[in-house]
């Protein structure tokens, strides 16, 4: 069965280190979305991409980067981790289907990150 | 912009009872509009929708009807079960385009045997 993975699902890391959290999709999607969840704000769109090479800022994009080299994965990496990026983050994909957005979107199952 | 307004949470109910959360948007032109609901340890799933004025989406027991006059999308249950318990998510898309999602904040709802 086609599915979303997200590495690692759990991560403790120290403030100013580097951090890459992975996701890799098998559904073929064009489409990939990172979001992240926090109590009290729901779910913020950090960074997406429609395609190979193509990348898109969201709402809360700055402190973090993606980059689409192929139609399975968009790793975001966090560049110098800070305390409020401890979140948990949510790799989605969707395929645009043909005409308008079909809007489903098939999400992974998390990654919690913890930054000390 | 374009936005999704929900409830706050938490809301505990009994089982079998009956479940309304509301959920208003403001969007230009006619939005696709979601519920999505997470259970506990995962990641969002989607539950139904609605993609013009007066439809109806219907899942697991589950309705909301697409408003414009009122611009909302109130999820409904009659009767509850405690398999239930989750955080529940309004969202919405713009149907011209390929736009992302936007979220709500989420409504978390605890049901009680």
């Amino acid at each position: 069965d086609a599915e979303i993975t997200q590495s690692p699902r759990h991560k403790i890391t120290e403030t100013g280190r580097q951090v890459t959290l992975a996701c890799h999709q098998t559904w073929n999607h064009n489409n990939m979305f990172w979001y992240r969840q926090d109590l009290g704000h729901g779910l913020r769109l950090i960074h997406y991409s429609y395609g190979v090479q193509d990348t898109n800022k969201g709402e809360v994009s700055d402190g973090y980067s993606v980059s689409r080299s192929n139609t399975e994965d968009l790793p975001l990496t966090l560049e110098s981790a800070a305390s409020s990026q401890t979140s948990v983050y949510f790799c989605a994909s969707s395929d645009p289907g043909t005409g308008s957005n079909t809007g489903e979107l098939f999400f992974g199952e998390g990654s919690r990150l913890t930054v000390l | 912009g374009d936005s999704v307004t929900q409830m706050e949470g938490p809301v505990t109910l009994s089982e079998e009872a009956f479940l309304t959360i509301n959920c208003t948007y403001t969007a230009t032109g006619y939005p696709s509009l979601f519920w999505y609901v997470q259970y506990p340890g995962e990641g969002l799933q989607l539950l139904l929708k609605a993609t013009k004025a007066d439809d109806k989406g219907s899942n697991k027991g589950f309705e909301a009807t697409y408003r414009k006059e009122t611009t909302s999308f109130h999820l409904e249950k009659g009767s509850v079960q405690v398999s239930d318990s989750a955080v529940y998510f309004c969202a919405l898309t713009r149907t011209s385009g390929n736009t992302p999602l936007v979220f709500g904040k989420g409504t978390r709802l605890s049901v009680i045997a």
